[in-house]
């Protein structure tokens, strides 16, 4: 069976702060993994994915996740939060990028 | 554009109600899934569907039922609505192998 946990519900940073968004995977088999974002009111996007090629991944508005398989995570990143980055993150991994599992979901607040 | 749309943005119903959520794609692709969103819970899989006519459950099928008459079409069907179904119902599609493209999601108030 395959999980993910986002560690903290709720995370706040300032405007220009380093962004971390923590993920840790479970999964028997090499897996999938993604980070999409939810803006208020609207259906989730992705950010990016790793599919077992470089294990840093670069996605979209400056955020990048790194694969660890030793530490069995897979964290997001930004160097500088912007107040658009406000929203819910969440975490997924598949075992063949179509059936997702989803983590609970992880709420950033930038502050100005 | 690639658009995924969801019949109603919210919805009120009484308990043991019959009722359907639609979700329609516009972009061809043979994949489409159900899933409810709920604060502190995250993203559950309902139901999905590699193919029209049919279907596969999820990690929580209870209650609900789908129909995919059409491949564009995807219908989430609660049979007979409780309490506990009052959610954020959220509908995606996507081709084989390639990411998820989501509504803006229905949220559904079960009276």
């Amino acid at each position: 069976a395959q999980s993910v946990t986002q560690l903290g519900s709720h995370v706040s940073v300032s405007e220009g702060a380093l962004v971390l968004l923590r993920c840790n995977y479970s999964s028997s088999v090499p897996p999938y993994l993604f980070w999409y974002v939810q803006y208020p009111n609207q259906g989730l996007q992705l950010l990016l994915k790793y599919t077992s090629a470089a294990t840093l991944v670069k996605g979209i508005n400056g955020f990048e996740a790194e694969f660890k398989k030793s530490e069995t995570s897979f964290h997001l990143t930004k160097p500088s939060a912007h107040m658009s980055d406000a929203a819910e993150y969440f975490c997924a991994v598949s075992v063949n990028t179509d059936k997702l599992i989803f983590g609970t979901g992880t709420r950033l607040q930038v502050f100005p | 554009d690639v658009k995924v749309t969801q019949s109603s943005r919210y919805l009120v119903k009484r308990t043991g109600e019959k009722v359907f959520l639609e979700c329609v794609q516009d972009m061809d692709h043979e994949n489409m899934f159900w899933y409810r969103q709920d604060p502190g819970l995250g993203l559950r899989l309902i139901y999905f569907s590699y193919d029209v006519k049919m279907k596969e459950k999820g990690d929580i099928p209870e209650g609900y039922s789908v129909s995919r008459e059409k491949k564009e079409r995807f219908s989430l069907i609660l049979e007979s609505a409780s309490t506990n179904q009052t959610s954020m119902y959220l509908c995606a599609s996507s081709r084989a192998n390639e990411k998820l493209f989501f509504g803006s999601g229905t949220q559904l108030s079960v009276l």
